[in-house]
């Protein structure tokens, strides 16, 4: 199956600071880029996502980057705030033939202190 | 209100007492997947589903069963759970036509001593 690399593992900033995470993976064949908040005892939820024909997209204070060429995509959060705190996963997966097949990063647990 | 349900929510069992967790949606989705999520290693796909009597292995199917008889259910079966099955399990459902989007259920923690 298909390898996602995610680092880093985990990520203390100041609120206020930004926060980079970034996924490299292997199949060139991936076309669908998601990335999921889980916040401590709760499930995986979609904060945003990403497909192979756009190279970026934003929402608010979060924005997903792509690099096909390079195989890496980045999760930036800006203007950090304490409730960003949680774990985050990347994923992906490639939908034209594998679908329902979705390959999951092993996550970032990221720390905003006050 | 849309939803992905599981039950039950916390389990403790002994090895080899046959077990099932329930996973039900009520959003029509085609897609249906199990995980289970052990710290370090984040979320591995058990075995998902892409319609109903369609199912196939994720990353690691080994020790368990599904199946799909009905759209909105796919429950995950132990037939003989042993200590390193001991983990947090979700249950996901995607419509599968434009977004990939997975909704996860809330969680099943067992633990099999």
């Amino acid at each position: 199956g298909e390898n996602v690399e995610q680092h880093p593992s985990t990520l203390s900033v100041q609120e206020g600071d930004s926060a980079v995470i970034k996924c490299t993976y292997s199949d060139s064949a991936s076309n669908y880029f998601p990335w999921y908040k889980q916040e401590l005892g709760k499930r995986p939820q979609l904060i945003i996502d990403i497909r192979s024909n756009v190279g970026e997209k934003k929402d608010q204070r979060i924005a997903v980057t792509l690099n096909k060429t390079a195989k890496h995509f980045s999760l930036h959060i800006t203007e950090t705030q304490p409730e960003d705190s949680a774990v985050y996963f990347c994923a992906l997966s490639d939908r034209g033939s594998t679908l329902g097949r979705l390959y999951f990063g092993r996550g970032t647990q990221l720390t905003v202190w006050p | 209100e849309a939803q992905v349900t599981q039950n039950p929510r916390y389990l403790i069992t002994v090895t080899g007492k046959k077990l099932t967790v329930t996973c039900s949606q009520n959003m029509n989705h085609e897609y249906m997947s199990w995980y289970r999520q052990d710290p370090g290693l984040g979320l591995r796909q058990i075995y998902y589903s892409m319609n109903v009597e369609v199912t196939d292995k994720g990353d690691v199917p080994e020790g368990y069963k599904v199946s799909r008889k009905e759209k909105r259910n796919f429950p995950l079966i132990l037939e003989s759970p042993s200590p390193n099955q001991t983990s947090l399990y979700f249950c996901a459902s995607s419509s599968g036509l434009y977004t990939d989007t997975q909704y996860f259920g809330p969680g099943t923690r067992l633990t099999v001593l």
